[in-house]
């Protein structure tokens, strides 16, 4: 079955230093999230994105974070000067089809665990 | 505003015997998509069982089964004859057909198989 690769599977960063987290999702999929899960607890809507730009975003996503689709098949999320309270599982998931579609299932990757020091 | 609610944080099961993980959602949409994700200590989030709200049976998939009550809002998932690799934590998320493209989350119930 196709799958949604993330990497890296680690990353540890200073506080303040920039991260990017890479994700390619699957090939034919439209719609493209970032997903993130403090300490295995719940899983927080970061961001949705569909047609080359943001769809949707959480009182999370804010002008710290950025996404992008620079060649089509790479889905990146940057966070420009983390903080402590950054470190979380960063998943990235994608989807199939038109959201008025209710039955397309979300496809995760197996995330990314940033660490902020 | 739309919102899922897991109330049970943990739940023990015996090897082979039944057990339900709670769900229950709100929204005043008519038009949305229920589903289950099962993410064990591997970390990685697998999807198990989707039910639509226009649905008129319960959604089954080998040992996994929906329990959808409308009326009362509730999509809680049945486990039959549990296995040891069935601990793991388990989600409940809901999407809606218009107006989001987002999936919300419930805050999990960690379930333990006993052996």
């Amino acid at each position: 079955e196709p799958e949604v690769t993330q990497t890296p599977s680690h990353q540890v960063t200073q506080m303040g230093q920039e991260v990017i987290l890479r994700c390619v999702p699957i090939s034919n999929h439209l719609y493209f999230y970032w997903y993130r899960q403090i300490l295995g607890q719940k899983v927080e809507f970061l961001v949705s994105f569909y047609n080359n730009e943001i769809s949707e975003k959480s009182e999370i996503f804010d002008d710290q974070f950025s996404v992008e689709r620079p060649d089509g098949s790479n889905f990146t999320l940057k966070i420009r000067s983390t903080k402590l309270e950054d470190s979380a599982m960063y998943f990235c998931a994608s989807s199939l089809g038109h959201p008025e579609w209710g039955s397309e299932k979300l496809f995760f990757g197996s995330g990314t665990q940033l660490s902020v020091l | 505003a739309q919102k899922i609610t897991q109330t049970q944080p943990g739940m023990f099961v015996q090897e082979k015997e039944a057990v339900t993980l709670d769900c229950t959602y709100d929204t005043s949409d008519p038009s949305y998509g229920l589903f289950w994700y099962k993410q064990p200590s591997s970390g990685e989030m697998i999807f198990l069982i989707y039910q639509g709200s226009y649905d008129q049976q319960n959604a089954t998939e080998g040992r996994y089964s929906l329990n959808f009550q409308k009326a009362r809002k509730s999509a809680n998932l049945v486990i039959s004859a549990s296995q040891l690799g069935d601990s793991a934590m388990y989600f409940c998320a809901m999407r809606l057909t218009s107006g989001t493209y987002k999936y919300i989350f419930g805050t999990g119930t960690r379930l333990k198989v006993l052996a």
